[in-house]
């Protein structure tokens, strides 16, 4: 069974703090997708990366960067140097071979709250 | 070019009444999944539709929600007899196929309150 699990429901952290938000899916499927998405407070979802799973190079961007380990079946999200424009929550969602393209697995979402 | 558009943007329903909640698609997409987000939970998903073809609807309420994607038009979501429990956000995404490749891109959303 495909299942995604954020075990941080909330993290607070000081401006300028590095915060890793976790992410450790399961999936049966050999080619798979993970994805993570930004829901600021107005409450869109706002598109931040996606990975397949042949491809386990670490992701930088800007102070942006992901850790994706088939081995421990986890796709971690690192800020670094977090400003409070980054509060939010983040999910992190799976989408497998036998699902249409669109249909996505989210976890349960971790609320990061950045303080100045 | 327009991204996923969702009309309206809040929706205020008693108890009982017909909720009808729109999604245009980006532009050439013909590809439409709705979602649903329960307050404090994460996205769920309802329903997968290509055009005047229901693909995926294994998230679906078996009551009282329906779904359209008319050839031509915005997708459809309806609920009827609109209860408490189904206020929610309601996000649709779109993509041009239904290639694992592909990616989907969301709309902001509908968000559904029921009194």
């Amino acid at each position: 069974a495909q299942k995604v699990t954020q075990a941080q429901t909330e993290i607070s952290v000081v401006e300028k703090e590095d915060v890793t938000l976790d992410c450790v899916y399961e999936t049966r499927d050999t080619t798979y997708y993970l994805f993570w998405y930004k829901q600021p407070p107005s409450g869109e979802l706002v598109f931040l990366i996606r990975r397949n799973s042949f491809d386990e190079q670490n992701e930088i961007s800007g102070r942006y960067s992901w850790n994706f380990q088939k081995s421990t079946s986890s796709f971690n999200f690192t800020i670094t140097a977090s400003q409070v424009v980054d509060s939010a929550v983040y999910f992190c969602a799976l989408s497998e071979a036998n699902n249409q393209g669109g249909k996505l697995i989210f976890g349960q979402g971790t609320e990061l709250s950045v303080k100045p | 070019n327009a991204g996923v558009m969702q009309n309206p943007r809040h929706l205020v329903r008693r108890r009982g009444q017909e909720a009808r909640l729109r999604c245009s698609p980006m532009k050439g997409h013909s590809h439409v999944y709705w979602y649903r987000q329960l307050p404090e939970e994460g996205l769920k998903f309802m329903v997968y539709l290509q055009k005047e073809n229901i693909i995926d609807e294994s998230g679906m309420p078996k009551e009282r929600f329906s779904a359209e994607f008319p050839k031509e038009g915005p997708s459809i979501l309806r609920i009827q007899q609109v209860v408490r429990g189904d206020s929610a956000a309601y996000f649709c995404a779109s993509s041009p196929s239904w290639d694992l490749n592909t990616e989907a891109f969301f709309g902001q959303g509908t968000r559904l309150t029921v009194v």
